[in-house]
């Protein structure tokens, strides 16, 4: 079975501080992870996915297969960057969607 | 572009009675997903349709959901003889593109369905 598992409910971090919101997840295979946004009042997004290695709005993740480990990092957290984030696993690349999401990490800036 | 437009944006039912929840594309779209996100959790897969075909139903908590989309276009997710635990917000989500991968999901606004 795939899980993903987000451990911090909530993470207060300085504006200008680094961010590191942790993801770990359960998969058999090779899977293909993701991170999903959802800023107030808005729908929620996708932030990146792993098989890109691109930086959006200056966060990165690296998936690593070692740790099991898709940790979403940023090294100056910026106030539009508080929000929900949940980090999701697609357990067979390029079939049938089934996401699955971990419970998320609320992401507060503060000033 | 791409865009969901989900229908009603909040649902107040009684224990029993039974509710429908529209999702609507904005333009075309061959794969549609419903999710379920229960308060302070992520959201929980349903149910797939590429075009009118559900693919996959597997999320489905219990015989009372039922989901279609006859004409590959709107898709309606039913629930009958609605209990507490039903109170979630539905996701509707559409992938703008062939095939069913997980590549930029659009995620509608969702429908807030609580449960009385």
């Amino acid at each position: 079975a795939q899980r993903v598992t987000q451990p911090e409910k909530l993470l207060s971090v300085f504006k200008g501080a680094p961010v590191e919101l942790k993801c770990n997840y359960s998969y058999s295979g090779s899977p293909e992870l993701f991170w999903y946004v959802q800023y107030s009042r808005q729908r929620l997004q996708l932030l990146l996915r792993h098989i890109s290695r691109e930086s959006i709005k200056g966060f990165t993740a690296d998936l690593n297969k070692g740790e099991t480990s898709f940790h979403l990092k940023k090294p100056f957290a910026q106030e539009e960057d508080s929000a929900m984030y949940y980090c999701a696993l697609s357990g067979v690349a390029g079939t049938a969607s089934k996401l699955t999401f971990g419970t998320g990490t609320r992401l507060q800036v503060m000033l | 572009g791409a865009g969901v437009s989900q229908s009603p944006r909040y649902k107040v039912a009684k224990r029993g009675q039974d509710v429908a929840l529209r999702c609507d594309p904005i333009s075309g779209h061959v794969s549609l997903f419903w999710y379920q996100q229960a308060l302070g959790q992520g959201p929980e897969f349903l149910t797939y349709f590429q075009n009118e075909a559900q693919l996959d139903k597997s999320g489905l908590p219990s015989d009372r959901f039922f989901a279609e989309r006859p004409e590959g276009s709107v898709s309606t997710l039913k629930i009958q003889r609605t209990q507490q635990e039903d109170s979630a917000v539905y996701l509707c989500a559409i992938k703008p593109g062939p095939g069913a991968t997980n590549e930029k999901l659009f995620f509608g606004s969702g429908t807030q369905l609580s449960v009385l």
